[in-house]
């Protein structure tokens, strides 16, 4: 059974400063990892998406990366901003693709202090 | 239009009422899901409905029912829930698997 674990469950930081957030998984068979994140009583807003394929995806000040024989993904905030303030969950999708299984990690909280 | 929009946003009802959530999406996506959220926990699945077929999470409760009119909508209907069933109830959908998920806002439910 794939686990997803996010570490640290909280993060608060400064204005300004470069941050990264770990999820890791147990079952490196995966078919790709999708980065969220969560604004308190809301939806879940989609910031990227890693194949097995790929090494790692860019978007403006996110990137994140992918290391499947290790089991880990980062996400990597540049320069953040009060308006990052929210949680951050991974989805790791299986081998297989099925539209059932995804798993999703225990979510870090972030709080950007201005 | 790239959204998934759900109606309501927030519900309040009763333990006798029947209610239905709506999810909607116009993305021509063939798979659709019905998450359910506690506070500070990650969304776990209930259904998934894909290629017309439905999916069921055997740990759900015959309280939620969901329908899909078709392809583009997915209703979960409600009837005599509990207190516990108090959560966000979200919506997703998906091209395929190698294209990831759309969320919609959620809904907010209150069970009183």
């Amino acid at each position: 059974k794939q686990e997803v674990t996010q570490i640290p469950a909280a993060l608060s930081v400064p204005e300004g400063e470069n941050l990264v957030l770990n999820c890791s998984f147990t079952d490196s068979a995966i078919y790709n990892l999708q980065w969220f994140r969560q604004d308190p009583g809301k939806g879940l807003t989609s910031l990227l998406l890693i194949q097995s394929s790929q090494r790692e995806q860019t978007s403006g000040r996110l990137n994140a990366s992918l290391d499947k024989s290790s089991g880990r993904s980062t996400l990597y905030i540049a320069a953040s901003q009060p308006g990052d303030s929210a949680t951050y969950l991974c989805a790791v999708r299986p081998g297989s693709g099925g539209y059932q299984k995804v798993t999703f990690g225990t979510g870090t909280k972030l709080q950007v202090i201005p | 239009d790239t959204e998934v929009t759900q109606t309501p946003k927030h519900l309040v009802m009763g333990m006798t009422n029947k209610k239905s959530l709506k999810c909607e999406q116009h993305m021509g996506h063939r798979a659709m899901y019905w998450y359910k959220q506690k506070a500070k926990k990650p969304p776990e699945l209930m259904f998934v409905y894909s290629y017309e077929k439905l999916s069921i999470n055997e740990s759900v409760p015959s309280r939620f029912s969901p329908e899909c009119p078709n392809s583009s909508l997915l209703n979960l209907h409600l009837h005599a829930l509990q207190p516990e069933d108090s959560a966000l109830y979200l919506c997703a959908s998906s091209q395929g698997p190698e294209n990831g998920y759309t969320f919609g806002s959620g809904t907010r439910l209150t069970v009183v």
